[in-house]
C-alpha cells in the first residue's frame, strides 16, 4: 500500500492563479481531509468529506474548494491564489472519523507570490 | 470553538533527560490524540486516549488524560535524538462531530 499520497510535493503560485493540489488513499478508507500549517497555529482543518460525494468546510474553508467523487480521490482546488494562502497543506484519511488514528500525506509546500 | 494549547512551545533537552509536553484545553475534551511530525514530513499517529484517567505508553513515551478530560500530557523518559520533531495535540470538539482541531505544536530538540 502507498498509504496516502500527495502531489505536488512543491508548488510556487503567482497571485490570482489557480491550482489543484491531489490527494490519493489506497486504503479504502471513507473520510479524507485537508489542513494548512502555519508557524505557531498548528493545523487547521480546510475541507473533510465522510464519504464519496459528501463534503464539508472545517475552520478555514475559504479560497478553497474540494470535490470527493471516488473514496480514492480527495483534490483540493485553489481557486485565485492568495499569499495568505502561502503554507504547507496536508491531506490526511481515516477508516471513520476519529474513532481511528488518521493517516497523514507527506505535505505540499506552496508559495504564492 | 475549542482552544488547544500546548506548553512549551519549545524545547531543549539533553539527550538522556525525561521532558513533558502539556496540552490544555477550554473544553471538554472527546478523544485526545498525539501525533509527531519529523521536520519536513507528515504527522505520525501516537497515541489516543478518550477516558478521563487513561494512561497509555509505546516505547519511552507515554500520554495521560487527565480525570477532568481538559488536559492531557506528554512525557518521554531519558530521550534519545530520534524523539526530535514537533509533538502536536488534536481533539475532537465535541462528541458527535467529525472536525479535529489542533494544538500549536511543541518542537522538540534532543542534544546529543
Amino acid at each position: 500500500n502507498a498509504g496516502v499520497t500527495q502531489t505536488p510535493k512543491f508548488q510556487v503560485l503567482k497571485t490570482g492563479q489557480s491550482m489543484t493540489l491531489q490527494c490519493a488513499q489506497d486504503m479504502n478508507h471513507e473520510y479524507m481531509s485537508w489542513y494548512r500549517q502555519d508557524p505557531g497555529m498548528g493545523l487547521r482543518l480546510i475541507h473533510y468529506s465522510v464519504g464519496a460525494g459528501i463534503t464539508d468546510q472545517g475552520e478555514v474553508p475559504n479560497g478553497y474548494n474540494v470535490s470527493r467523487s471516488t473514496t480514492e480521490d480527495f483534490p483540493l482546488r485553489l481557486l485565485s491564489a492568495a499569499p495568505s494562502q502561502t503554507s504547507v497543506y496536508f491531506c490526511a484519511s481515516s477508516t471513520r472519523p476519529y474513532i481511528y488514528e488518521q493517516y497523514f500525506g507527506p505535505g505540499t509546500r506552496l508559495t504564492v507570490t | 470553538s475549542q482552544e488547544l494549547e500546548q506548553s512549551p512551545q519549545s524545547l531543549i533537552v539533553q539527550e538522556g533527560k525525561n521532558l513533558t509536553i502539556n496540552c490544555t484545553s477550554s473544553k471538554t475534551l472527546y478523544g485526545l490524540y498525539w501525533y509527531k511530525q519529523k521536520y519536513g514530513e507528515g504527522l505520525i499517529f501516537l497515541m489516543m486516549l478518550q477516558k478521563g484517567g487513561e494512561e497509555k505508553s509505546h516505547e519511552k513515551i507515554t500520554a495521560k488524560l487527565d480525570e477532568k478530560k481538559q488536559q492531557s500530557s506528554l512525557h518521554i523518559t531519558a530521550s534519545q535524538p530520534s524523539h526530535a520533531g514537533i509533538y502536536l495535540c488534536g481533539a475532537r470538539p465535541d462528541n458527535a462531530g467529525n472536525m479535529l482541531t489542533f494544538g500549536g505544536g511543541t518542537r522538540l530538540m534532543v542534544k546529543p
